[in-house]
């Protein structure tokens, strides 16, 4: 069955600081897209960045990047420079062959200066 | 460019009761998704419209119930409302045959049964 596996419940970063948060899935279909969305207290889910199975690099977005280890099965977010309104709720999620998008259960990220 | 956009906001219901969830999509969109996410939890799958038929459905009881319009608009209809319905119902809008494409998610619409 395909999972999305966030192990990090909580993280804490200080400003301008990088920092990582891990993301693994378990699928047999060779082809799947990897997503990230950070989700503000508001609710709303914010797409960051996306990795596609066969993409030969990283990803890339402003301060973010997709840390994609096919072998490993682990696509990590890192975010560069963090700011004070990087505050949030981070999912990784996986689009099966199908087009649905499975989540994992999140990591929340404070920011402190 | 307009991003989706879902109503009410918010809102409260009573167990047995029944509501609907309506979405707007992406300017350009075809195909709407519906999520479910209750408290604490990463959202959970609940069907998907495309050309005006549910083209896939997660594991979600018959209560549940959508629709979309030929103008790509969707509603949810949740029947017979139980309190374990309380939850943020996210509607999400992409464009059908793109297999690199992005879902983008409205704000949510924060369902609560009492």
């Amino acid at each position: 069955a395909q999972k999305i596996t966030q192990t990090q419940p909580g993280m804490f970063v200080q400003e301008k600081e990088a920092v990582t948060l891990d993301c693994t899935y378990d699928t047999s279909d060779p082809s799947y897209g990897l997503f990230w969305y950070k989700q503000p207290s508001s609710g709303e889910m914010i797409f960051l960045i996306y990795q596609g199975s066969y993409d030969q690099q990283n990803a890339t977005e402003g301060r973010y990047s997709l840390n994609f280890q096919k072998a490993r099965k682990s696509a990590n977010l890192v975010i560069s420079a963090s700011q004070l309104g990087d505050s949030a709720m981070y999912f990784c999620a996986m689009r099966d062959g199908a087009d649905k998008l499975i989540f994992g259960t999140g990591t929340r990220l404070q920011v402190f200066p | 460019d307009a991003g989706v956009t879902q109503s009410p906001t918010h809102l409260i219901k009573t167990r047995g009761q029944q509501v609907t969830l309506r979405c707007s999509p992406k300017s350009g969109h075809d195909t709407v998704s519906w999520y479910q996410q209750a408290l604490g939890q990463g959202p959970q799958f609940i069907f998907q419209y495309y050309e005006e038929e549910e083209r896939q459905r997660g594991n979600f009881p018959d209560r549940f119930s959508g629709h979309q319009f030929p103008n790509y608009s969707s509603e949810l209809n949740v029947n017979a409302l139980l309190l374990g319905d309380s939850a943020l119902y996210l509607c999400a809008s992409s464009l059908a045959g793109r297999k690199q494409e992005t879902q983008y998610f409205g704000p949510g619409t924060r369902l609560l049964v009492l």
